[in-house]
């Protein structure tokens, strides 16, 4: 399977400050991503989908402009949590798929963020 | 109601033990279905894909029954190393996975 990594994989921060996740996709080139969270005890929930070179498709009641998704390259593909508050705080997971098998998703460590 | 649905458990069993699983979801045009593991604190990986016919790998065998919308995954000769949590997931008509809350099992010595 792809190896999928993210960065950092723990961080810890105030409110009020933005935090930078990265997701990278290491030996295949990923034209989508998916960003996902997960609250503790509670199911993965898709967050969006970020589409190389293109806007990212959000989900109903995720808000655009607090979770900035970039999907620069093939590569990579970021989310910023923007003003973080300690309801941000989360298991934050991105995953790619290839193109040619949209079959199958292949799971970053995830991120764990902490919002104090 | 949640899209799909699963018993939080915990599901206790000591070693040996064979243990089932349940999980219904509630959108028939669901495409694929799956199921995954999830180690505390780390990312899920996919157990194995769950078709109509059945499929078997190894102690683990997975079942769908697109006629009651219900899935099902079999652990025999459970391990120790099999304690996580053990997600129902279905791929919705639109390609994107739909996840249950996950099962909760602990294999005791």
């Amino acid at each position: 399977g792809a190896v999928v990594s993210q960065h950092p994989s723990r961080v810890i921060c105030k409110s009020g400050t933005s935090v930078k996740i990265e997701c990278r996709s290491l030996d295949f080139q990923a034209t989508t991503m998916f960003w996902y969270r997960q609250f503790p005890k509670k199911s993965l929930m898709l967050m969006a989908t970020s589409n190389e070179g293109s806007k990212a498709t959000y989900e109903q009641g995720v808000e655009k402009d607090k979770f900035l998704i970039n999907h620069a390259s093939l590569t990579l593909s970021t989310l910023t949590v923007t003003s973080a508050h300690p309801e941000d705080s989360s298991f934050y997971i991105c995953s790619v798929s290839e193109a040619r098998n949209t079959d199958t998703q292949y799971f970053g460590p995830g991120t764990r963020l902490t919002v104090l | 109601r949640k899209e799909v649905e699963q018993d939080p458990g915990p599901f206790n069993v000591p070693e040996g033990a064979t243990v089932a699983f349940n999980c219904t979801y509630s959108n028939s045009a669901s495409q694929s279905f799956f199921w995954y593991r999830q180690d505390c604190r780390k990312e899920p990986k996919l157990l194995m894909s769950v078709y109509s016919s059945g499929n078997e790998d190894g102690r683990f065998t997975a079942q769908l029954n697109r006629a009651s919308q219900y899935i099902s995954l079999l652990i025999r000769d459970s391990k120790l190393s099999d304690s996580a949590t053990y997600l129902c997931v279905v791929r919705n008509q639109g390609g994107k996975l739909i996840f249950g809350q996950g099962t909760e099992l602990s294999v005791k010595p």
